[in-house]
């Protein structure tokens, strides 16, 4: 079965340190793979896209790496503050549109002073 | 821009009764489109559409009803409210054709309990 995989369990870091947060998949073949941010209460807001001919994206502390053969992404914040507790949510998107747009359940991430 | 506007935030509805949740986008976006989000699963598209008066059944379409007269507005209507659809609604809109990130721009969403 087609399945993603996001830790259920949330992920606590101290201030200052990287947080690494996984994304798994299984029977899907994406295109790209994006990451979202959602606080709560309230919609996801858009990250970063990585497409699957690239092993790396950065942007500012974020870092997204994409492994099409071990069928992973990995989400790395440099530096982590408190401002970036929040649930992080990845999502496929296979080739055919936005209707093609799959979405994990979402890790939440708490950075503690 | 206020970008992509959802009301209402809160909503409580008995077993059969219906409802139209709204949604507006002034980003001149084609494309718009419904999930609902329930603990501990991903976001699930209910109904999309491409453009004013096309729509499409996305994973989870049973129950709900959508068109789309405007590119701005796309409303989705609740028939007979069951206790299933108790759940977090978001709509979202974003440009055709990816627009390079295939970004989703979504909207505040609305909380539903069905008693």
């Amino acid at each position: 079965s087609q399945k993603i995989e996001q830790n259920s369990e949330a992920l606590n870091i101290q201030e200052g340190k990287t947080a690494t947060l996984t994304c798994n998949y299984t029977n899907y073949s994406p295109a790209y793979l994006q990451w979202y941010r959602q606080d709560p209460g309230r919609g996801p807001v858009f990250l970063l896209l990585i497409r699957e001919n690239e092993k790396e994206k950065r942007k500012e502390r974020l870092k997204v790496t994409f492994d099409t053969t071990l069928k992973q992404s990995l989400f790395h914040i440099t530096a982590s503050q408190p401002a970036d507790s929040a649930t992080y949510l990845c999502a496929l998107l296979l080739e055919g549109g936005y209707n093609k747009l799959i979405f994990g359940a979402g890790t939440r991430l708490a950075v503690h002073p | 821009n206020a970008g992509v506007t959802q009301t209402p935030k809160f909503q409580v509805l008995k077993t059969g009764q219906s409802m139209t949740l709204q949604c507006a986008q002034d980003m001149n976006h084609e494309y718009m489109s419904w999930y609902r989000q329930d603990p501990g699963m991903g976001l699930r598209l209910i109904h999309y559409s491409v453009g004013a008066g096309i729509t499409d059944q996305g994973e989870v379409p049973n129950g709900y009803n959508v068109s789309r007269s405007t590119t701005e507005d796309f409303p989705l209507r609740l028939l007979s409210a069951a206790p299933s659809q108790t759940s977090v609604y978001f709509c979202a809109s974003s440009y055709s054709r990816g627009g390079g990130s295939w970004e989703l721009f979504f909207g505040e969403g609305s909380r539903l309990t069905v008693l």
